[in-house]
């Protein structure tokens, strides 16, 4: 199986603030990987696909870099509503696998 | 718009067979355009990949789930079903059903469902 990690696991941060969240994977997954964010009590949201395809209708402050096995979620300008676990994910080869997720905290 | 909606006992005994239905509207799941999914995620952890039918009916499973799972459909009702023999404690999580899409990502996802295992 393909392990995902993802840094940090907590991040702290501030409305306005820019912040980058990390991914690694295993092996090499090209560009198979794909960015979700999910709020308490609530289903994951797909964010970015193809480590840097925005999905229709998420805002552009949201964007994804990176190839092989090291990737990166940036958010521009955190918003109120962008306070959440984010949690990557390949789909380079069966079976998926996910990250342990990241949890972005108000500072 | 597609809407998934899983339905299932929320308590099921250990070694016992925990059987949930993800109800799709909006959409076909014999759309050829798209695989379904089942993911789930214990409380306060990651998510974990249960496996995946396609829009003709193969699937895909976890190997570490894969002596245990059945995913099948029922293109009549509209509805993907998941079985997971012989379950423990371990099995207790939140299932979510998904589509899966050209892109092969989860684009919907229904609302999910807390299964517990305990006597």
């Amino acid at each position: 199986d393909i392990q995902m990690t993802q840094s940090p696991s907590t991040l702290s941060a501030s409305v306005g603030d820019r912040v980058t969240i990390t991914c690694r994977a295993s092996q090499s997954i090209s560009s198979w990987l794909a960015w979700y964010q999910q709020k308490p009590g609530k289903a994951p949201k797909l964010l970015i696909y193809k480590a840097s395809s925005l999905e229709s209708g998420v805002p552009s402050r949201f964007s994804g870099s990176g190839s092989g096995t090291e990737f990166t979620l940036t958010i521009s300008s955190l918003q109120p509503d962008d306070f959440a676990t984010y949690h990557c994910q390949q789909y380079s080869s069966f079976p998926y696998t996910f990250g342990q997720g990241t949890k972005l905290v108000i500072e | 718009q597609v809407q998934l909606q899983e339905s299932g006992p929320g308590l099921v005994k250990p070694s016992e067979t925990l059987s949930l239905t993800c109800t799709v509207s909006g959409g076909s799941i014999s759309s050829s355009n798209y695989y379904w999914g089942w993911i789930r995620q214990p409380p306060g952890k990651g998510l974990e990949w249960i496996g995946s039918i396609s829009y003709s009916g193969s699937t895909y499973y976890n190997p570490s789930l894969q002596s245990r799972v059945t995913i099948s459909g029922d293109t009549s009702n509209n509805q993907i079903s998941l079985k997971l023999t012989s379950v423990t404690a371990a099995d207790t999580a939140t299932y979510y059903c998904a589509r899966m899409n050209t892109t092969a990502t989860f684009d919907y996802w229904g609302q999910g469902t807390l299964v517990t295992v305990s006597s």
